[in-house]
């Protein structure tokens, strides 16, 4: 079955250091990954995605994040964390069987400390 | 402004009484979706329309009704709403099916049936 696993309900880092948030997939074919962003009481944001080409991919509020396809890995960093970065992020992959679909992660709580 | 507006951002309900959570684009999208999120599980999706007339069932479609006569406007509908369908309701547009382009979503509806 497709599936997106985040395996980490909460990362904590402290301001300034670099953060990691980990995505890991189980899809047939290519993947075609995204990493959206959810303020308090606000909808999701769209960070980046991967489509093809570059592995490493920069995206919004300085987030890049690295496909490693030996590894079925798209993990999200960000070289200098900011208190606000404290959000929830969501990992999604296309839905191979259908173009209109998201499958989504469970999400990850990130949580930056002053 | 581009942005996706749902209405409205809370609401208490009674098991039975049916409701109508409205979804509205100011960015001529043609591709929008309704997806819920529940805590531990991401979002799921429940309608997506591919154009005005155009919808399908996406991975959790028991209980709601979708209609799109109207490019701008995708309403959601509960006929009869359980407490099962308690949850957190957003709504999505794109210029192009989800699984390949960034979608904006609108700020969320959380409803509660009782």
């Amino acid at each position: 079955a497709q599936s997106v696993a985040q395996p980490e309900d909460q990362v904590n880092v402290a301001e300034g250091n670099p953060l990691t948030v980990k995505c890991t997939y189980s899809v047939s074919g290519n993947p075609y990954l995204f990493w959206y962003v959810q303020y308090p009481n606000r909808g999701l944001q769209f960070l980046l995605k991967y489509i093809t080409g570059d592995n490493l991919v920069k995206g919004s509020y300085g987030f890049e994040a690295e496909f490693n396809k030996s590894q079925t890995s798209f993990h999200l960093k960000k070289p200098s964390a900011l208190v606000s970065d404290s959000a929830l992020y969501f990992c999604a992959v296309r839905d191979p069987d259908s173009s209109y679909k998201l499958i989504f992660g469970s999400g990850t709580r990130l949580l930056v400390r002053p | 402004e581009a942005q996706v507006t749902q209405n409205p951002r809370y609401l208490i309900t009674v098991t039975g009484k049916k409701l109508t959570v409205t979804c509205s684009q100011n960015m001529n999208h043609e591709y929008m979706s309704w997806y819920r999120q529940d805590p531990g599980l991401g979002l799921r999706q429940i309608y997506y329309s591919m154009n005005v007339e155009v919808t399908d069932k996406g991975d959790v479609p028991e209980g709601y009704k979708v209609s799109r006569k109207e490019k701008r406007n995708f309403p959601l509908i509960l006929e009869s709403p359980s407490p099962n369908q308690t949850s957190l309701y957003f709504c999505a547009s794109s210029d192009a099916p989800q699984g390949f382009t960034e979608a904006f979503f609108g700020q969320g509806t959380r409803l509660t049936v009782v």
